[in-house]
């Protein structure tokens, strides 16, 4: 079982509207949670880096959140663009493997106009 | 160089061949990881080097997998005797920090074929 779930799979949504994007994670200890948007056929781009003592973090249109109790962390988008069209990754770096990042399968999510 | 930058972009071979993927991160980066992708699904974590020093292999599927990177900058992932379960995307990320808490920049990737 991934240590790094994400949900839902895939996402269909209209330009200019609001989506959120969840990833469920068992990695204990962790030393922080980034997500990443994967554009078809290029790398990971970095959009929020959050340590375990982070509630919340920001990065223009994205907004992270993170509930280290519950083990929860969130992605919000506001006002889509299509340009959001993409896959995005939850990604926990696991304290106990000497910080070796653990990725999620991502979520898909497609803006349609 | 400006980005990470990885070669050959696409490879096809046949099964048994050995392959050498090259990986020559962003200059002055300490860390240096590779991954490798399956189609729709996350990246996975294969090994990572601070400096010239493997500080995890952990991700390396099994003993045809192995990764160097002798003097601190450009790393090499050979995969011996490759099988077909072995095409996948490669990836290499780089860092400047050393461990795993500085911003990941990611090259385009490897394209894998075993036919």
């Amino acid at each position: 079982k991934n240590q790094v779930e994400q949900s839902p799979q895939s996402l269909i949504i209209l330009e200019g509207k609001n989506c959120t994007l969840q990833c469920n994670y068992t990695v204990s200890p962790f030393s922080n949670l980034r997500w990443y948007k994967q554009d078809t056929g290029r790398g990971p781009v970095s959009l929020t880096i959050m340590t375990f003592s982070e509630n919340t973090k920001s990065n223009g249109r994205y907004t992270a959140t993170l509930d280290a109790d519950t083990k929860q962390s969130s992605l919000h988008i506001t006002a889509s663009q299509l340009s959001d069209s993409a896959s995005y990754i939850c990604v926990v770096s696991a304290v106990e493997y000497g910080n070796k990042l653990v990725f999620g399968a991502g979520t898909i999510l497609r803006v349609k106009s | 160089g400006a980005g990470v930058s990885q070669s050959p972009r696409y490879k096809v071979t046949k099964r048994g061949q050995d392959v050498a993927l090259r990986c020559d991160p962003i200059s002055g980066h300490v860390s240096l990881y590779w991954y490798r992708q399956a189609l729709g699904q996350g990246p996975e974590f294969l090994t990572y080097f601070n400096y010239e020093a493997q500080q995890d292999k952990s991700g390396l599927p099994n003993d045809r997998f192995s990764a160097e990177r002798p003097e601190g900058s450009i790393s090499t992932l050979t995969i011996q005797r490759t099988e077909q379960r072995d095409s996948a995307m490669y990836r290499c990320a780089s860092s400047l920090a050393g461990g795993n808490t500085g911003e990941l920049f990611f090259g385009e990737g490897s394209r894998l074929t075993v036919l």
